[in-house]
């Protein structure tokens, strides 16, 4: 059972490098988001989808774009890494109904340096 | 004050203890909770949902006290795999909306 499936597991980026974080369901949810973790924090939404065309920003979506253009996949792209983007990132899906579990990616680890 | 607050911790305690966790938040209207965990550089996972006239999964018991704004997690007979960070969840109402997470109050259990 593949669940929320996140690529790649590990990165390091220059600063002002770009690169695209990917993530894909096979669960048919129609949620999806995007956290950040950064050490010792809570997660804070980057951005979220709640179907395909549709996305909206989270707590913290400057420096970061979505796209939702099926239900399967939700991609996070970073332009112009900046040091303040080292982080975890995770990915999430859910059902839309009230009281319903959200499953994580594994997670990227991300360094700008 | 912050949507969904919670102590950090670490609480420290033995093998066979009994502990209990809050949480609190703001948004009245809110209507589901959930506590998740978090293993260390490992991603949240459902530990429970927390209903209103409160709930047990084995050793694990949730409150929820809606009055007061809190939920709770008790932990009965503490085991040394129940070292991990657990996370207060919060989704604040039905239909079109996302799931609010408190940093987190970490368990460390020892022998």
């Amino acid at each position: 059972n593949a669940g929320v499936t996140q690529t790649p597991k590990f990165r390091i980026l220059k600063i002002g490098q770009s690169m695209t974080l990917q993530c894909t369901q096979d669960m048919n949810h129609n949620y999806m988001y995007w956290y950040r973790q950064d050490p010792g924090m809570g997660l804070k939404l980057i951005y979220y989808s709640v179907g395909a065309g549709i996305t909206d920003k989270g707590e913290v979506p400057n420096g970061y774009n979505v796209s939702r253009s099926t239900t399967e996949d939700f991609p996070l792209r970073l332009e112009l890494a900046a040091p303040s983007q080292t982080s975890v990132y995770f990915c999430a899906s859910s059902y839309i109904e009230t009281n319903t579990e959200a499953f994580f990616g594994q997670g990227t680890r991300l360094t700008v340096v | 004050r912050k949507e969904v607050e919670q102590d950090p911790g670490p609480f420290n305690v033995p093998e066979g203890a009994t502990v209990a966790f809050n949480c609190t938040y703001s948004n009245s209207a809110s209507q589901s909770f959930f506590w998740y965990r978090q293993d260390c550089r490992k991603e949240p996972k459902l530990l429970m949902s927390v209903y209103s006239s409160g709930n047990e999964d084995g050793r694990f018991t949730a409150q929820l006290n809606r009055a007061s704004q809190y939920i709770s997690l008790l932990i009965r007979d503490s085991k040394l795999s129940d070292s991990a960070t657990y996370l207060c969840v919060v989704k604040p109402f039905a239909g079109y909306s996302t799931l609010t997470f408190g940093k987190g109050t970490m368990l460390l259990v020892s022998p």
